[in-house]
């Protein structure tokens, strides 16, 4: 069964950092490229940042670029969302989804339950 | 980026009767040298995450009901979903998968009239 659990989220001040991570089981890890996409509460999705099966990265939305980084360990069948910089616009429910397939890069046929980032003073 | 943009907003259909949900995207997302078009919508329903239902504009995922079908070409696109059931009540979004940032429509919520 394929199984997408996130965590690493909470509660953080703005300026502040945190890394999440997505564990990973049920497939073959490294044959698939991972995304993160968010959902601000009561909004709708929005696509965070992406990497290919071997580490390339896809890329980043406008918004996060410079402040966030994407990576995965495909050893240890994990992705990590490394955010700093943390703004109020940042608070949502982060998700981690997996491409469908090479060749659908951008198409997510799992995702997890996500974790919850608040960015609040 | 490529904006996308969905209509309506919300919609009210009688349990059995037929929802359509259209989404235009800023830019064309037909790639014409394989002919596909990077086009995807998703259902999420409360407090779940989304779920695939619909790539490539009208390949159905596996396990989809055929109740629900893509169509459209260059920047209109519409997902129908034929003789709605209770367990559709949710919120549809489409999505191109063209070029990166890949973006996603404002979705639509789709309840029971």
């Amino acid at each position: 069964e394929v199984q997408l659990v996130e965590s690493g989220g909470s509660v953080v001040r703005p300026g502040g950092s945190l890394r999440l991570s997505c564990a990973i089981s049920g497939f073959s890890f490294d044959d698939y490229g991972m995304s993160w996409v968010r959902q601000a509460p009561g909004k709708g999705l929005e696509w965070v940042s992406g990497i290919k099966r071997n580490g390339g990265i896809t890329g980043h939305t406008d918004s996060v670029r410079g402040r966030f980084t994407i990576s995965r360990d495909n050893a240890k069948n994990s992705l990590y969302l490394q955010m700093n910089s943390l703004r109020a616009e940042d608070t949502a429910l982060y998700y981690c989804a997996r491409d469908a397939a090479v060749g659908t890069e951008g198409v997510f046929d799992f995702w997890g339950q996500g974790t919850q980032v608040t960015v609040s003073s | 980026d490529i904006v996308m943009t969905q209509s309506p907003d919300s919609l009210a259909v009688s349990l059995g009767e037929r929802a359509t949900i259209n989404c235009k995207s800023s830019q064309n997302v037909l790639y014409y040298s394989n002919k596909k078009t990077y086009l995807a919508w998703y259902q999420q329903k409360a407090g779940q995450p989304p779920q695939l239902l619909i790539y490539w504009a009208s390949t159905r995922e596996f396990g989809v009901p055929e109740r629900f079908s893509g169509s459209g070409s260059g920047t209109n696109f519409t997902l129908t979903i034929n003789s709605l059931q209770a367990e559709d009540v949710a919120v549809y979004y489409c999505q191109q998968y063209y070029s990166t940032p890949w973006t996603f429509g404002q979705g639509t919520k789709v309840e029971i009239k």
